[in-house]
């Protein structure tokens, strides 16, 4: 089974301020890997597809990058509805398996 | 604009059942693959359960494989969720999402619903 590592566990920052998130998978992924994005009492948001592919609606502010092994999620600059919890994910070729990683929280420093 | 809106959460007792049912709108339900993912309380994202979008394959989490059986009815756009022998650790927001590819088990989901409660307690 393919676990997704995420660092750090919560990032501290300001508004303005650029974030990067990490995911590393214990095996290849090729480039399927999606980050969403969760806040407080919501579901969570398809922000990025395949990697690097920004989802409909997503600002031009969330970009994703990575294959293989080690993807990041970058923010260019925090705007005050960015802080949240932000999860990668990836699906596995046979069977089918869905999974998660832990999640990284993003809170105003 | 897509939609899915899930009901049938509740309190449950350990070794209960429960049916979820997820009312899909806003695009073509029966060429999509669909999901439910759950979310154990102040926890972490749980992919559960996936069908295709004829119904001809299902894939399940390993901790709810033969407890639990996702189905779809396509001529009345609805997901369900047929839960048996429930466990404590089965309480979670329970969420149906659409697959993000179409015909096959594709690699993320597009569309999430609000998600229903289900608490499993005595």
């Amino acid at each position: 089974e393919i676990v997704l590592t995420q660092s750090p566990a919560t990032l501290s920052l300001s508004p303005g301020e650029r974030a990067t998130l990490s995911c590393r998978a214990s095996q290849s992924v090729s480039s399927y890997l999606a980050w969403y994005q969760q806040k407080p009492g919501q579901a969570p948001r398809l922000l990025i597809y395949d990697a690097s592919n920004r989802a409909t609606g997503i600002p031009a502010r969330f970009s994703g990058s990575g294959s293989g092994t080690d993807f990041t999620l970058t923010i260019s600059s925090l705007e005050p509805e960015d802080f949240a919890v932000y999860y990668c994910q990836q699906r596995s070729n046979w069977p089918p398996k869905w999974t998660f990683g832990q999640g990284t929280k993003v809170e105003i420093k | 604009q897509v939609q899915l809106v899930e009901s049938g959460g509740g309190v449950v007792q350990p070794g209960g059942s429960l049916r979820l049912s997820c009312a899909a709108s806003g695009f073509t339900f029966s060429s999509y693959g669909m999901h439910w993912v759950r979310q154990a309380p102040g926890k972490g994202l749980e992919w559960v359960a996936f069908i295709r979008y004829d119904g001809s394959n299902k894939y399940y989490a390993d901790s709810v494989k033969g407890r639990f059986t996702i189905s779809r009815d396509n001529s009345k756009n609805t997901l369900y969720l047929q839960m048996n022998s429930l466990r404590a650790e089965d309480t979670a927001v329970y969420y149906c999402a659409k697959d993000g590819i179409g015909a096959v088990a594709g690699p993320y989901f597009d569309y999430w619903g609000q998600g229903t409660l289900v608490t499993v307690s005595s």
